[in-house]
């Protein structure tokens, strides 16, 4: 079966760094396309990182040079490196597997990250 | 970027009803068109894939159509736990994904 846990939200002050996991099981994250999708409180979906399964990334234009995306394989698991944090980055963030770089088939719980002073 | 738009933004039906949202692409994304169902405090849940493709496990009662740049979803009798948000996503250039339709009961 499988499964995504995110894991490492929390609260930060505005220009803080935060590293979010997403530990997957059931396949194999290097094998496959694995996006961050983030959600403002009340708001819609916004996609913010990929990693290919190659390991190319991207990143959205509203987090470039701050976010990071990457993966270590032996423990199957893709992180989002948050840096330079603005009260506008407080969301709730979801990982998810998208299926040769189309749609998203499956998701975790999602983190709460709250950027606030 | 490609602006997905959904219309409307709040849709108030009765069950057994039969449901049709809409969703525009800014410029042609061919049929790389996914629409995803959410519940409050839940994640999203692909319904559709390829703009016509239902995901393993969903019901038959969710359809789409469309390509290019108009698309729609369609539930044919709409049961008590359809009730949430439902999102277009484009994934011909990247990911982008509309506003949300909500929909409430009448």
């Amino acid at each position: 079966e499988v499964q995504l846990v995110e894991s490492g939200g929390g609260l930060v002050q505005p220009g803080g760094s935060l590293r979010l996991s997403c530990a997957a099981s059931g396949f194999t994250v290097s094998n496959n396309y694995m996006s961050w999708v983030r959600q403002a409180p009340g708001k819609g979906l916004e996609w913010v990182s990929v990693i290919y399964s190659g390991g190319s990334t991207y990143h959205a234009d509203s987090v470039k040079g701050r976010f990071t995306i990457s993966r270590d394989n032996s423990k199957n698991t893709l992180y989002l490196q948050m840096n330079s944090l603005r009260t506008e980055d407080t969301a709730v963030y979801y990982c998810a597997r998208s299926e040769g770089g189309g749609s998203m088939g499956y998701w975790g719980q999602g983190t709460l990250v709250t950027v606030s002073s | 970027e490609i602006v997905m738009t959904q219309s409307p933004a709040t849709l108030s039906v009765s069950p057994g009803e039969r449901v049709t949202l809409s969703c525009r692409a800014s410029q042609s994304v061919l049929t790389n068109l996914a629409w995803y169902q959410q519940k409050p405090g839940q994640a999203p849940r692909l319904l559709i894939s390829r703009a016509s493709t239902r995901a393993t496990g969903i019901p038959a009662r969710f359809s789409g159509s469309g390509s290019e740049t108009e698309f729609t979803l369609t539930i044919s009798s709409l049961q008590s736990e359809d009730f949430a948000v439902y999102y277009c996503q484009q994934y011909n250039n990247w990911w982008t994904f509309g506003q949300g339709t909500k929909v409430e009961l009448k």
